[in-house]
């Protein structure tokens, strides 16, 4: 059974970092992309960031690009995502989810995590 | 164009057939995904690719594609659909950029 377990989140001020985590479980984590997909207060969904199976290749969301990084330990089998410079309308709750979309479809999804950014 | 635009809500009578669409250029590249989102809860992927369903999810759900216009068609849907839906694909300018369309939610009456 694939399993996804975000953690890490967390009140924060803006200007300050976060680094979230994704435990995975139930598949061969190393051969797929990952994601990350983030859902402010009552708004739709928002992509972030993927990284494919090796970690070599990462894209962003322009919104996050230059302040957020997503990495992988496939040894560990955790995605990861450092997020700087925080700012109010970062808060969110942050979903990892398996696949990037193109690619391979996001079929699977943790519980999410709540990032809030407030002073 | 990296915009994917979907009706903000759709209501359909108990056992009826409803289609929400998704309308963005990069869906003439790249097919629509589309998920469910119940309040409180991650989203669940129901429809990838041309018309694939994953395992678990009810053959009421169908997809489509024409042009810039994917579907998701639920035929007979049932109170358990009431949810928000959202596609999803891949900006089709060769940046990697993902786009999520801005969901629908739906109500069944």
């Amino acid at each position: 059974e694939v399993q996804l377990l975000e953690s890490g989140g967390g009140l924060e001020q803006p200007g300050g970092s976060l680094r979230l985590s994704c435990a995975a479980s139930g598949f061969t984590f190393s051969s797929y992309a990952m994601s990350w997909v983030r859902q402010a207060p009552g708004k739709g969904l928002e992509w972030v960031s993927a990284i494919s199976g090796s970690g070599g290749s990462t894209y962003y969301a322009d919104s996050v690009k230059g302040r957020f990084t997503i990495s992988r330990d496939n040894s560990k089998k955790t995605l990861y995502l450092q997020m700087n410079s925080l700012r109010v309308e970062d808060t969110a709750v942050y979903y990892c989810a398996k696949g990037y979309p193109g690619d391979s479809p996001l079929d699977y999804w943790g519980q999410g995590t709540l990032v809030t950014v407030s002073s | 164009s990296s915009e994917l635009t979907q009706d903000p809500a759709v209501s359909v009578a108990l056992g009826q057939t409803v289609r929400i669409t998704c309308q963005g250029d990069s869906l003439r590249t790249y097919y629509a995904s589309w998920y469910q989102q119940k309040p409180g809860q991650a989203p669940v992927l129901v429809i990838y690719g041309k018309n694939n369903r994953p395992s678990g999810i009810p053959d009421r759900f169908s997809g489509s594609s024409s042009g810039n216009t994917a579907s998701l068609t639920i035929t007979g849907a049932q109170a358990e659909d009431e949810a928000d839906y959202y596609c999803n694909s891949r900006d089709s300018s060769g940046t990697h950029i993902v786009m999520f369309g801005g969901g629908t939610k739906l109500t069944v009456l």
